[in-house]
């Protein structure tokens, strides 16, 4: 079993809508996440860092983290064309080595 | 402030050929990350140092890869030879100490 289940779309929505894009992971040890926006031919780039559970809301991005079910989300409100990329999900048990999900590739179309 | 470098952007060798990577971190960044990436995979860790020491080596294939960081600034990654199976793309991270990590654009290495 992988450390972390992300799947990998393709995701295809219309401009506007609310994305919904989602990790699982089986080390119950893990308390630090991060999702990482990736466009083509570019490295990652950090959106958001989570440590435990709960909530972060940053503009129109929202991850959750619900440890009891070992399931993380990231919520894009009003998506954009320019949101169009792949979404990693990473997360840590130590906040240094980070275990990363295959990537959903997202596209919004205008 | 400078993001984190890496150079060459592109590489096309044959296989057994020997190949070298270059990252220049973000200035202050104690922890230096190198990962592979596989086309429609996630990154996958080969080696962490901290400053000049490894942290963690566990995914490198030591047989054909090696890397070093010198004085604790600058690494190199090399593979030497290299395979088919090693065509992806080399990415170099750095974070201070609130463990955040902040990504190069990579290395996309092609092995015919």
């Amino acid at each position: 079993q992988k450390e972390v289940e992300q799947d990998p779309g393709p995701l295809s929505v219309p401009e506007g809508a609310i994305v919904s894009l989602n990790c699982t992971y089986s080390n119950s040890a893990f308390q630090y996440f991060m999702w990482y926006r990736q466009y083509s031919r570019k490295g990652p780039e950090l959106l958001m860092y989570t440590y435990s559970s709960g909530n972060k809301e940053d503009g129109r991005f929202t991850a959750q983290v619900d440890k009891s079910s070992k399931y993380i989300s990231l919520f894009i409100r009003d998506s954009q064309p320019s949101d169009s990329a792949t979404y990693l999900c990473a997360m840590s048990a130590t906040g240094n080595q980070f275990y990363f999900g295959t990537g959903t590739s997202l596209t919004v179309i205008p | 402030e400078a993001g984190v470098a890496q150079s060459p952007r592109y590489k096309i060798i044959e296989k057994r050929q020997s190949v070298a990577f270059w990252c220049n971190p973000i200035s202050g960044h104690a922890t230096l990350y190198w990962y592979q990436q596989i086309l429609g995979q996630g990154p996958k860790l080969l080696i962490q140092f901290q400053n000049n020491g490894v942290v963690d080596d566990s995914q490198l294939p030591k047989d054909r890869f090696s890397a070093e960081r010198l004085k604790g600034v600058d690494s190199t990654l090399k593979i030497q030879p290299a395979k088919l199976e090693d065509s992806a793309v080399y990415l170099c991270a750095s974070s201070s100490t609130s463990g955040t990590q902040y990504f190069g654009p990579g290395t996309r290495l092609t092995v015919l």
